[in-house]
């Protein structure tokens, strides 16, 4: 149980267009989900909490014009780069909290998507 | 702010026990968290701890948690190659949407 997808788990794509990123949590209902981003070798660091039915809630330093994010069910999330540039070169990975855990606050993740922009 | 610091990296021969540690600096840290991150994938949630625990023990992995001086280690028995990977200690609150702070993560070489 407690699983996470990502798709695509890779993609290429050309400066200044825009990528999509999903993210669902297939086995169960995530009312949270949780976009994260990983440069080589360094920490995940938060972007933006997602939450079903309404605005993202973004970390400071986010840009959420650029980093949109849309939450439209209870098992999908999906987040868009738009007008990509080299510098958003990254590993981008979700989570998602389980509407149904009790209190530990538990995260499952996804497998991560990998973005190269060229 | 919060702050969660681990050491680099950690070499160890198969078979032997390996130790990861973590400080952190929040004390009003709810549950302590440690994720393993094999190459190019997500993290998998290992184990965690609430705060209000001293020890947890679940198969080859030991959980130590010091509230006192906020440091709080992951003991693997009986080490195995499949346990290369990074690890990372991770910390939320009561109260902040499940907001998780990773550490810096620890790298986990296994030899033969």
């Amino acid at each position: 149980g407690a699983v996470v997808s990502q798709h695509p788990s890779w993609v290429i794509c050309k400066s200044g267009t825009s990528v999509k990123i999903e993210c669902r949590s297939l086995d169960f209902q995530a009312t949270t989900m949780f976009w994260y981003r990983q440069f080589p070798k360094q920490s995940l660091m938060l972007m933006a909490t997602s939450n079903e039915g309404s605005k993202a809630t973004y970390e400071q330093g986010v840009e959420k014009d650029k980093f949109l994010i849309n939450h439209a069910s209870l098992t999908l999330s999906t987040l868009t780069v738009t007008s990509a540039h080299p510098e958003d070169s990254s590993f981008y990975i979700c989570s998602a909290r389980d509407h149904g855990t009790g209190g530990a606050n538990e995260q499952y993740f996804g497998p991560g998507t990998r973005l190269t922009v060229t | 702010g919060e702050d969660v610091e681990q050491s680099l990296f950690l070499s160890v021969r198969e078979g032997d026990s390996s130790v990861i540690n973590c400080t952190y600096t929040d004390s009003s840290s709810t549950y302590l968290y440690w994720y393993k991150q094999e190459p190019g994938a997500g993290l998998q949630l290992l184990t965690y701890i609430f705060s209000n625990m001293d020890m947890k023990q679940d198969q080859r992995l030991t959980v130590l948690l010091n509230k006192k001086d906020k440091h709080l280690s992951l003991r693997i028995a009986d080490t195995q190659t499949g346990d290369s990977a990074i690890y990372f200690c991770a910390e939320s609150k009561t109260g902040t949407a499940s907001k998780l702070t990773f550490g810096t993560g620890t790298r986990l070489q296994v030899t033969l």
